[in-house]
């Protein structure tokens, strides 16, 4: 599976929007790139993930970068509750379709 | 709510027992995943099941063991507990094999070996 770079944490104030970014140079043609996030002593929840074109939902939106190198997880507005581990993966759209997490980025929601 | 659920929520027993975590996947999902986390670790994939046969195999020890039965639920089994064993083992379902299916996880549970 190719590997994922991101910050280890990062620092939004409540109610303003936040750019989670993530790096995956090595990315394949057949990746769809994936992000999860856990808040504390819960399991791992699904945000989004996309393929090519960015994408939209209730939370959140993923930016992909015409490259596919790069992508960005784009919380609109930021509350308390999405102070969380944020992890972006790749998902082969062929073979064992593993999901192998990072160490993701940590977010911290600031009052 | 996820649909994924796990039993127990709370394990607790002695080193050198066997125990076994119980995982439901989400209404048709046919792919199971099992994963470990440590204390302030990361997730560590376990093993993967498709339709009942594994698919795919990660950082378990050969004293753990997993299976899907015919209804799509799936069992991990732990013997010869050892106190790094004390973990939270998470179990997540997709509906398919390929990347654009996304993983719904369950709650876990928190296996205490003393």
């Amino acid at each position: 599976d190719a590997k994922t770079t991101q910050p280890n944490s990062m620092e939004s104030n409540e109610e303003e929007p936040v750019h989670l970014p993530c790096n995956h140079s090595t990315i394949s043609g057949t990746d769809y790139i994936h992000w999860y996030r856990q808040l504390p002593s819960q399991g791992p929840e699904y945000v989004i993930h996309g393929l090519t074109s960015n994408v939209n939902n209730r939370m959140a939106s993923l930016a992909i970068a015409e490259d596919r190198k790069s992508s960005t997880l784009i919380l609109h507005r930021a509350t308390l509750r999405d102070a969380a581990v944020y992890y972006c993966i790749l998902r082969d759209q062929t073979g064992a379709n593993n999901l192998f997490f990072g160490t993701g980025t940590r977010l911290t929601v600031i009052p | 709510d996820s649909g994924v659920t796990q039993t127990p929520k709370h394990l607790i027993t002695a080193t050198g027992q066997r125990v076994t975590l119980r995982c439901s996947p989400r209404s048709g999902d046919l792919s199971v995943y099992w994963y470990q986390q440590s204390l302030d670790q990361g997730l560590q994939f376990l093993i993967q099941y498709y339709n009942g046969e594994e698919r795919a195999k990660g950082n378990i020890l050969e004293r753990f063991s997993a299976q899907q039965f015919p209804d799509l639920h799936s069992e991990l089994n732990l013997s010869s507990l050892e106190l790094g064993d004390s973990a939270l083992y998470f179990c997540a379902s997709s509906g398919g094999w390929g990347g654009s299916f996304e993983a719904f996880f369950g709650q876990g549970t928190r296996l205490t070996v003393v």
